[in-house]
């Protein structure tokens, strides 16, 4: 069964600390994808890769890196927290292929983060 | 702008009934079309996809889409909601040509009432 996991539900930090949410998945996808999720705002992609050390920026990528060191891994890392960065975050990940035509996005449970 | 629309905010339908939530994109290509479940607490679960053929696709949990080319809208249908379909539910487009990207609508919250 296709699996993307995060390694944490809910986390609260403060103001200026150095925040990782990992996410990992089983399925030996090349593309992965962070999205944060607001209400009345959808979700937007942060950052994706589609490959390992390849990363390209999202829509909002400010304030965010990423890191690919493994095919199976995909961190977000938020270099200093701030509260407007309080969020669910969603990491997806996709099989490569010809555009859409293969599986679409996975999606893991997501990580609730709270800045203080 | 290019851009997802989902009108409805919040739907409320009461269980047994028909429910049908709208999305509309503005592109300038056929983009690939897809609906999303979000559950309380959970991620976010296909339902149905449209890359191309039949208009008319279904869906895991008895829902179906419509994709209209002449009103860009691809609408979610079921005819008759359970309680358990309370959750969010997203559209969602893939451009084609650009390999990896989602755009996101802004998502409908669907209550059901018994």
């Amino acid at each position: 069964d296709v699996k993307v996991t995060q390694s944490s539900r809910y986390l609260v930090k403060r103001t200026g600390e150095k925040v990782f949410l990992e996410c990992v998945q089983d399925m030996d996808h090349e593309n992965m994808f962070w999205y944060r999720q607001d209400p009345g705002l959808g979700l937007r992609l942060i950052y994706f890769s589609y490959d390992v050390k390849m990363k390209e920026k999202g829509d909002i990528p400010e304030g965010y890196s990423v890191s690919r060191e493994k095919k199976e891994r995909f961190s977000l890392i938020l270099e200093s927290a701030s509260t407007n960065q309080t969020s669910m975050y969603l990491c997806a990940s996709r099989a490569a292929g010809a555009l859409f035509s293969t599986d679409t996005q996975y999606f893991g449970p997501g990580t609730r983060l709270t800045v203080l | 702008a290019q851009s997802v629309t989902q009108p409805d905010i919040h739907i409320t339908v009461s269980e047994g009934a028909s429910l049908e939530l709208r999305c509309n994109y503005s592109y300038g290509a056929t983009p690939y079309l897809f609906w999303y479940v979000q559950s309380p607490g959970q991620g976010l679960q296909l339902l149905l996809k449209y890359f191309s053929g039949d208009t008319l696709v279904q869906g895991i949990k008895g829902f179906e889409a419509e994709f209209k080319r002449s009103q860009s809208s691809f609408n979610l249908r079921k005819p008759s909601v359970h309680w358990s379909d309370a959750a969010e539910y997203f559209c969602a487009v893939g451009l084609r040509g650009t390999g990896n990207q989602f755009y996101f609508g802004t998502g409908t919250s669907l209550t059901v009432i018994p």
